[in-house]
């Protein structure tokens, strides 16, 4: 069974400090691992992925690290701004579906 | 180009009424899905296509139906409506692995 696990339901950063948002997976097959990013009443929109044959992916604020004998993920957003306040969703990717994880509630504190 | 429109945006229903959730898209993906979210969880998968006129379960399709005549739309049918359906749905659309496009969700309260 495939699973994506998100164990912080929230998390609180200070504007300009480092926002570091984890994820972890059980199933060793996958091809890509994305982070989505939601605001409340919108659909999630795509953030940053990253392959199963990398161990870090970097846009601009944004760097998503991969340890794979771990099986965990982890998205990291320097400087945290106001912006970046929303629900964060860690999704596997195989074949032809994605499984989300929970979410992480991101606030940004002024 | 509007991507992938959901509607109704907000619906409210009696238990043993149905509904057809619309979903359709303009840019000529083949695959399509259908995700529910529950209060303080992630999105399940409810169906998912890979194509006109192919279908498939997700995690939770008790309950529902989906059909795929065209490319464009894939509509999700409730048949009896249960106060478990009240979610907020979601459909979205995948071209390549970065493709997904999400609609803006269509929020239903069942009572």
């Amino acid at each position: 069974d495939q699973q994506v696990k998100q164990n912080s339901p929230s998390l609180s950063v200070q504007e300009g400090r480092i926002s570091i948002l984890n994820c972890d997976y059980t199933n060793s097959m996958f091809d890509y691992f994305l982070w989505y990013k939601k605001y409340p009443a919108e659909g999630p929109t795509f953030l940053i992925s990253i392959s199963s044959i990398k161990d870090k992916n970097e846009d601009g604020r944004f760097t998503v690290f991969l340890n794979k004998s771990a099986k965990h993920l982890s998205l990291h957003i320097v400087p945290s701004q106001p912006g970046d306040s929303a629900v964060y969703f860690c999704l596997w990717n195989r074949d032809d579906k994605i499984i989300f994880g929970k979410g992480t509630r991101l606030h940004i504190l002024p | 180009n509007a991507g992938v429109t959901q509607t109704p945006k907000f619906r409210i229903l009696k238990i043993g009424q149905s509904m057809t959730l619309q979903c359709t898209q303009d840019m000529n993906h083949n695959y399509m899905y259908w995700y529910r979210q529950d209060p303080g969880m992630g999105l399940k998968l409810i169906y998912y296509s890979v194509g006109a006129g192919i279908t498939d379960k997700g995690e939770v399709p008790n309950g529902y139906n989906v059909s795929r005549s065209t490319t464009e739309d894939f509509p999700l049918r409730l048949e009896l409506a249960a106060p478990s359906q009240t979610s907020v749905y979601f459909c979205a659309t995948r071209d390549r692995i970065y493709g997904y496009t999400f609609g803006s969700g269509t929020r239903l309260t069942v009572v």
